[in-house]
């Protein structure tokens, strides 16, 4: 299995600033995955991060808006910008080994006032 | 577009008896079913998984079940308990790791 540390584990933030979002895995892994899930609702991938190369975005997300980075094979940071109310969310980062599981660490709750 | 329709929204079970959580997806080219448990507070995470040759698989107290011709497919939990209480989602994929999700069931266990 894969061990996921989050930080951030929560954080109120102002409107029109930006966050970031650390993921740190166990183990190295090849795909890191960024989902956002809203109050009471369904997870919504945001992008898939590869080492090496540029993230992967979702329709409806963009690279100004969630700007991804993944320095190495067990890290990624997720950045929210320009954060507003609608973005008040809690931010998953995910991975697998290859056996088609996910692993998913505990999240981050980020309310925006 | 590809989606997967999960019902019920909400399920209240009395304590020990059985719960039943169904999905039914739209591609017909998935092949992977997996079933997630995301306690409050928490990720999800993984409980049950099933592949499109097999119709049923089973774990201690869950199952899952799988009809590729109707394109549905069930958790069943029986002899529920109150640490069976969270959200579950399904989920259905054709490649690695590209997943439709389920809107999601919220399981009460009464005790």
């Amino acid at each position: 299995s894969a061990v996921i540390s989050q930080k951030p584990s929560r954080d109120i933030c102002q409107r029109g600033t930006s966050l970031t979002i650390q993921c740190q895995v166990d183990s190295q892994v090849t795909m890191m995955f960024w989902y956002r899930q809203q109050p009471g609702q369904s997870l919504t991938l945001i992008a898939t991060a590869n080492q090496g190369s540029e993230a992967t975005y979702e329709s409806g997300f963009v690279i100004d808006k969630f700007p991804i980075s993944r320095p190495n094979l067990t890290f990624s940071t997720l950045t929210v910008s320009n954060m507003s109310p609608e973005d008040s969310s809690i931010y998953l980062c995910s991975t697998g080994l290859g056996g088609g599981e996910l692993f998913f660490g505990e999240g981050s709750r980020l309310t925006v006032l | 577009g590809e989606n997967v329709e999960q019902h019920p929204s909400t399920l209240s079970v009395q304590e020990g008896d059985s719960a039943v959580i169904k999905c039914t997806y739209s591609d017909s080219a998935s092949n992977y079913f997996p079933w997630y448990k995301q306690e409050l507070g928490k990720g999800p995470q993984l409980i049950i998984d099933i592949r499109s040759n097999v119709g049923e698989k089973k774990d201690q107290r869950i199952a899952v079940t799988l009809n590729k011709t109707a394109k549905h497919f069930s958790l069943h939990i029986t002899e529920t308990q109150p640490e069976d209480s969270a959200v579950y989602f399904c989920a259905a994929s054709y490649s690695n790791y590209q997943l439709i999700w389920g809107a999601g069931t919220k399981l009460i266990i009464k005790p």
